[in-house]
C-alpha cells in the first residue's frame, strides 16, 4: 500500500513564525504535490515538484516556498506565518509513468496561525 | 472558464441514491475522476472515467460523462451513512502538463438514518 504521512496532524503557530511541514511518500514516486484545502475553495495547487530539486509553482505561492533534497521528502515552508494561511495542507504523490495517474494523499495538517 | 464546479451540499437518506454533478473546463482531458474525502483523512482515489466512455459502473457507483456540455455525475446506489464525506470531482486538462489536477470545489454529502 502506498503511503504518504505528514509530520504533524495539528499545529497552532504564532504571525510572524517560521513553519516547516513535512511529507514523506514510500512508493518511488516522482511527481510530489502540496495542496490547501479551505472550505467552498476545494484544493488549491501550492507547489509542486516533478523531481529532487525540482519545484514549480502551483496556483498559489505567494507566501510559501518548497523544498525536495530527497525523492521521498517533500517539504513546505511558510517564510512568515500569516492569520490567512490558516488553513488544511494535504501533500500527494504520484507517479508520471502508468494509468490512470492517481494521486495518493497524506491525512492532512491543520495549521492555524493566531 | 477555469473552474471545475460543483455543488457544496448534498442530503440524503439512508437507502436512497445520490447523485453529485460537477461541470470540468476542458473538454480534451483524458481522465476525469472523483475522490472521497472521509472526516479527518486525506482524499482517496473512488473511481474514475476515460474521456471516451460514456459511463463506468464499479458495485454501487456509475459514472457518467457528456463531453459535449463538459458535465460529470457520479450516482451511488443505495446509499449508506458510510458514504458521508466530501466528494471531489478533477480532471487533467492536456495544457496542465506533468499530470497537474484541477479539483472541484468539493460536495459535502450527509447521509440521513
Amino acid at each position: 500500500d502506498v503511503k504518504v504521512t505528514q509530520s504533524s496532524r495539528y499545529l497552532v503557530k504564532r504571525t510572524g513564525e517560521k513553519v516547516f511541514l513535512e511529507c514523506v511518500q514510500d512508493m518511488d514516486h516522482e511527481n510530489m504535490f502540496w495542496y490547501r484545502q479551505d472550505p467552498g475553495l476545494g484544493l488549491r495547487l501550492i507547489y509542486f515538484s516533478y523531481d529532487v530539486k525540482m519545484k514549480e509553482k502551483g496556483d498559489i505561492p505567494e507566501g510559501y516556498s518548497v523544498s525536495r533534497e530527497k525523492k521521498e521528502r517533500f517539504s513546505l515552508i511558510l517564510e512568515s506565518a500569516s492569520t490567512n494561511q490558516t488553513s488544511m495542507y494535504l501533500c500527494a504523490s504520484s507517479s508520471p509513468s502508468g494509468s490512470p495517474h492517481e494521486q495518493y494523499f497524506g491525512p492532512g495538517t491543520r495549521l492555524t496561525v493566531t | 472558464g477555469e473552474d471545475v464546479e460543483q455543488s457544496l451540499f448534498l442530503s440524503v437518506r439512508e437507502g436512497d441514491s445520490s447523485v453529485i454533478n460537477c461541470t470540468y473546463t476542458d473538454s480534451s482531458s483524458t481522465y476525469l475522476y472523483w475522490y472521497k474525502q472521509e472526516p479527518g483523512a486525506g482524499l482517496q482515489l473512488l473511481t474514475y472515467i476515460f474521456s471516451n466512455m460514456d459511463m463506468k459502473q464499479d458495485q454501487r457507483l456509475t459514472v457518467l460523462l457528456n463531453k459535449k456540455d463538459k458535465h460529470l455525475s457520479l450516482r451511488i446506489a443505495d446509499t449508506q451513512t458510510g458514504d458521508s464525506a466530501i466528494y471531489f470531482c478533477a480532471e487533467i486538462p492536456p495544457t496542465s502538463g506533468t499530470y497537474k489536477y484541477i479539483f472541484g470545489t468539493g460536495t459535502r454529502l450527509k447521509v440521513l438514518a
